[in-house]
C-alpha cells in the first residue's frame, strides 16, 4: 500500500518568514494530492490540494508544488502569522473514479512566533 | 456552509462493550469514509463506503467493525466488543462525487475505553 512520509514533524518559524514542508509517496499510481491543516482538538480542514496534471497550485499565500518523478511534494506557507500555528497533514491517493481514501503523512507541527 | 457532523463528542465506555459513533455526511455527498487518530499519530483510514456497501478497507478494519447507513441521511460505526487500543478519534468524511476527490471531515468523536 501507500506509505507517506513527512518531514519536519516540528517547525518554528518567526512571523513573517516562510515555512516549508515536504512529503515522500511510495505509490506511483498516486495522483491526488491534499494539506489539511489541523488546530488543536479540531477536525482536519482541506486547505489545498493538487492533482497529478500540474507541478504547482497557489492560493493566497499557500502553495504546493509536486514532483511525480520523485514522488514528492511539498507546502509553501509565506508571510506567516500566528493563526498558522497548527498541524498539517499531507495526504495522498489515487484519486480514482469511486471512493478515494487518503493516506496521511505523520504531521508537522507548526509554531509560528509572534 | 453545509459540514460533516458527528455525535457524540466524546464517548467513554468500558472494554468489551459495543459503542455507535454517528456521523451525518454533507446532504450531497455520495461517498463516506471513517478515520482514526490515536493521539498524537497521524491519522489513518478505516473504511469507505458508497452505494450501501463497503467499498474498501483497512487491516485496522477486522471483524470488530461495521458501517451501516441506516437511513438517508446518517452513516454509522459500530465496534462490537471494544478494546483499550480502540481509543482514538475518530472521524467521519465524505466527499460529493465520482472524480470530486476532496474530502471534508467532522469534528470527531474522541473514543475512551477504560
Amino acid at each position: 500500500g501507500e506509505n507517506v512520509e513527512q518531514h519536519p514533524s516540528t517547525l518554528s518559524v518567526q512571523e513573517g518568514d516562510s515555512a516549508v514542508i515536504k512529503c515522500t509517496y511510495s505509490d506511483s499510481a498516486s495522483n491526488y494530492f491534499p494539506w489539511y491543516k489541523q488546530e488543536l482538538g479540531k477536525r482536519p480542514q482541506l486547505i489545498i490540494d493538487i492533482r497529478s496534471n500540474v507541478g504547482e497550485k497557489k492560493d493566497q499565500r499557500i502553495a504546493v508544488t509536486l514532483n511525480k518523478t520523485a514522488k514528492h511534494f511539498s507546502l509553501h506557507i509565506t508571510e506567516t502569522q500566528p493563526e498558522d500555528s497548527a498541524v498539517y497533514f499531507c495526504a495522498a491517493s489515487r484519486g480514482q473514479t469511486g471512493a478515494n481514501n487518503l493516506f496521511f503523512g505523520t504531521g508537522t507541527r507548526l509554531t509560528v512566533i509572534p | 456552509e453545509p459540514e460533516v457532523t458527528q455525535t457524540p463528542s466524546h464517548q467513554v465506555t468500558q472494554m468489551g462493550q459495543e459503542v455507535i459513533l454517528r456521523c451525518v455526511p454533507i446532504s450531497n455527498h455520495l461517498y463516506f469514509y471513517w478515520y482514526r487518530q490515536i493521539l498524537g499519530q497521524k491519522v489513518e483510514f478505516l473504511v469507505s463506503f458508497y452505494n450501501n456497501e463497503i467499498s474498501e478497507k483497512s487491516e485496522i478494519f477486522d471483524d470488530q467493525f461495521s458501517v451501516e447507513r441506516p437511513d438517508g441521511s446518517n452513516f454509522t460505526l459500530k465496534i462490537r466488543s471494544t478494546k483499550l487500543e480502540d481509543s482514538a478519534m475518530y472521524f467521519c468524511a465524505s466527499s460529493e462525487r465520482t472524480g470530486s476527490y476532496e474530502q471534508y471531515f467532522g469534528p470527531g468523536t474522541r473514543l475512551t475505553v477504560t
